[in-house]
């Protein structure tokens, strides 16, 4: 069964915590994404992978970190620099970064 | 700056047809895509447009695009109370590697 999974589905955390959300394909897809969406807004991109060992900052990448050291996963870390974390975390991947990209199914990320 | 504009809501009755609308600014983009976002759920793909396309059809669904004024649409036939979700179009920004989305038009189909 093909597809991008993300977890948990949903993440609470804590004020000073870190927390990571989880991304991983089995497309043998090269490139991944995290996004980020807000209520009544597009998606706006945190972080992208071209390619294993290598990432770029997106548009909103202050309080995020990211690694890629597999191919498959692509985990996103929410550190306590991010004053505003609350959303909705999209995984996206695509076979190279010229092509179109899949989403997982997200992950919704409440602070207590 | 690269931006993408789509009205908020649009609400139908079952069986009329749906024209969702959407203007975008770079010129340079190769490829234009639509999702679709149900409750609670990820985007799923629904159609995507060449650049140098100006229309494209895919059994219910089709995608007109007008490069001159920078202006694509989508259109639902025959609209079901299934087709009810967010609907997003998106740009590939001209390097690759990078969506611009626009905010989503809330389709609401009422029976």
């Amino acid at each position: 069964d093909g597809g991008i999974t993300q977890s948990p589905k949903y993440l609470f955390r804590k004020e000073g915590q870190n927390v990571t959300l989880s991304c991983e394909q089995n497309l043998n897809h090269d490139a991944m994404y995290w996004y980020r969406q807000d209520p009544g807004q597009g998606l706006r991109l945190i972080y992208y992978s071209q390619i294993v060992n290598d990432f770029q900052k997106g548009d909103i990448a202050e309080g995020y970190s990211v690694s890629r050291e597999k191919k498959e996963s692509f985990p996103l870390t929410v550190t306590s620099a991010q004053k505003n974390p609350t959303a909705f975390y999209l995984c996206a991947s695509s076979l190279t970064k010229w092509e179109t990209q899949y989403f997982g199914p997200g992950t919704r990320l409440l602070v207590l | 700056g690269e931006d993408v504009e789509q009205s908020l809501f649009l609400s139908v009755r079952e069986g009329d047809s749906s024209v969702i609308n959407c203007t975008y600014t770079d010129s340079s983009s190769t490829y234009l895509y639509w999702y679709k976002q149900e409750p609670g759920a990820g985007l799923q793909l629904l159609t995507y447009i060449f650049s140098n396309m100006d229309m494209k059809q895919d059994q219910r669904l089709t995608v007109l695009l007008n490069k001159k004024d920078k202006h694509l649409s989508l259109r639902i036939a025959d609209t079901q109370t299934g087709d009810s979700a967010i609907y997003f179009c998106a740009e590939s920004y001209n390097q690759g590697g990078k969506l611009i989305f626009g905010q989503g038009t809330e389709l609401s189909v009422k029976p």
